[in-house]
């Protein structure tokens, strides 16, 4: 079965960091983009990040770009988000997808939430 | 960074209606724009593909089409499992960017 697994949400002070990971099965992790979305309480979907399938390449959206880092270990068939710098407004679920590039992102996990808060 | 915008934000619709969603990008993302529709508390799903590619196992009640700046989603007559957030998704320039989401209610 095809399946992406994140961990290592939780509650955490503001200025501090966080290791979200994404766990991969089901499929040739190295044939593909990775991405990270996050989501707000209440609010709309957030591109994050993405990195290609070497981890060679990077992009990231403009408000994490210098605190958040994105990373794959594709030996161990995982992503990772190294977050610092943590804000309130950070606060979020995020999630990992799979990224076809032009053709979408189709294989998403459930999610893991990040609470910033003192 | 290019800013997708979507409307309505809201639609109230009964089951059986045609309904379309419109997606506007500030310059042109060619045909790099994708269709996700979200239930509360579940993860996105893909709809679309390249603005007007079905996503397989996707029904055929649901349509894209559109280039360049302006994009729709069709979904030709309403189930009740379509009662969601959808939104669109920009992969033609970095930051990759979302539509703010389109919320469709049972009316």
């Amino acid at each position: 079965e095809v399946q992406l697994v994140e961990s290592g949400g939780t509650l955490v002070q503001p200025g501090g960091s966080l290791r979200l990971s994404c766990a991969a099965s089901g499929f040739i992790f190295t044939s593909y983009l990775m991405t990270w979305v996050r989501q707000a309480p209440g609010k709309g979907l957030e591109w994050v990040a993405n990195v290609n399938q070497r981890g060679t390449e990077k992009h990231y959206v403009d408000s994490v770009k210098g605190r958040f880092i994105i990373s794959r270990d594709n030996a161990k068939n995982s992503l990772y988000l190294q977050m610092s710098g943590l804000r309130a407004d950070d606060s979020a679920v995020y999630y990992c997808a799979r990224d076809w590039g032009t053709e979408g992102m189709d294989v998403w996990g459930k999610g893991t939430t990040v609470t910033v808060s003192s | 960074d290019i800013k997708m915008t979507q409307f309505p934000s809201t639609l109230s619709a009964s089951v059986g209606d045609r309904v379309t969603i419109t997606c506007r990008a500030s310059q042109s993302v060619s045909n790099c724009l994708a269709w996700y529709q979200q239930k509360s508390g579940k993860a996105p799903n893909l709809l679309i593909y390249e603005a007007s590619t079905l996503e397989t196992g996707v029904p055929s009640r649901f349509s894209g089409s559109g280039s360049g700046t302006e994009f729709t989603l069709t979904i030709s007559s309403l189930q009740p499992d379509d009662f969601a957030t959808y939104y669109c998704h920009q992969c033609r320039s970095y930051p990759y960017t979302f539509g703010q989401g389109t919320k469709l209610e049972i009316k």
